[in-house]
């Protein structure tokens, strides 16, 4: 089976400072790494993915994250933040489990951009 | 601009009652996905189809709810009866199941309160 950990449930950051959300994985299986958004009262929006190939995956928004298999890492970065980056942020994997292939997520991290 | 649509939005109900939640997958897409959302759990996967066909349903109190694809264009999730606890907001997300990955597009969700 596959989970996922997110290691902060709060971010609190500047406008236009870098910020760094931490995803770990765990799986026995080839898995696929996604990011993605919710804003207050909405759904998910998907931010990036990892599928295969390059390590560094850019998404929307000026996100992006790096694959780290040997430390099953999936943390995703902005180099500047704007206010409108506050919204919570869930890491997912997508794996084979028990046979079929589920999308679990982590517990989300919650980015607040202060002025 | 392809989306899945939800409904309803909001949904307040007694302690008691039936609830249905309805969703329409995008076009095309052959996995469907139902998740609840709460400040103490997260989003947990209570149920997800392919193809009309329920593959895992583990997450799913089985005593209360049930989980449908009657047809193609449409998924539904009851709860018979409703509890306060069920209170939380449903997603559904639908998916294109390919070479073992499969990427959400998410609903706006269905906030319920059980009362």
């Amino acid at each position: 089976a596959q989970s996922v950990t997110q290691l902060d449930s709060q971010v609190p950051v500047f406008e236009e400072a870098p910020v760094e959300l931490r995803c770990n994985y765990s799986s026995s299986v080839s898995v696929y790494l996604f990011w993605y958004v919710q804003y207050p009262n909405q759904g998910l929006q998907l931010l990036l993915k990892y599928l295969s190939g390059s390590t560094l995956v850019k998404g929307i928004n000026g996100f992006e994250a790096e694959f780290n298999k040997s430390q099953t890492s999936f943390h995703l970065r902005k180099p500047s933040v704007h206010i409108s980056d506050t919204a919570e942020y869930f890491c997912a994997v997508s794996g084979l489990s028990g046979g079929y292939n589920k999308l679990i997520f982590g517990a989300g991290t919650r980015l607040a951009v202060h002025p | 601009d392809a989306r899945v649509t939800q409904t309803p939005r909001d949904k307040v109900t007694e302690m008691g009652q039936e609830v249905t939640m309805r969703c329409q997958p995008i076009l095309g897409h052959n996995t469907v996905f139902w998740y609840r959302q709460t400040m103490m759990q997260g989003l947990e996967l209570l149920a997800y189809f392919r193809n009309r066909a329920p593959l895992d349903d583990s997450g799913m109190p089985k005593d209360r709810f049930s989980a449908e694809m009657p047809d193609a264009t449409l998924a539904t999730l009851k709860i018979q009866p409703s509890e306060p606890r069920d209170s939380a907001v449903y997603f559904c997300a639908s998916g294109l199941y390919r070479g073992g990955n499969t990427e959400a597009f998410f609903g706006q969700g269905t906030r319920l309160t059980v009362v």
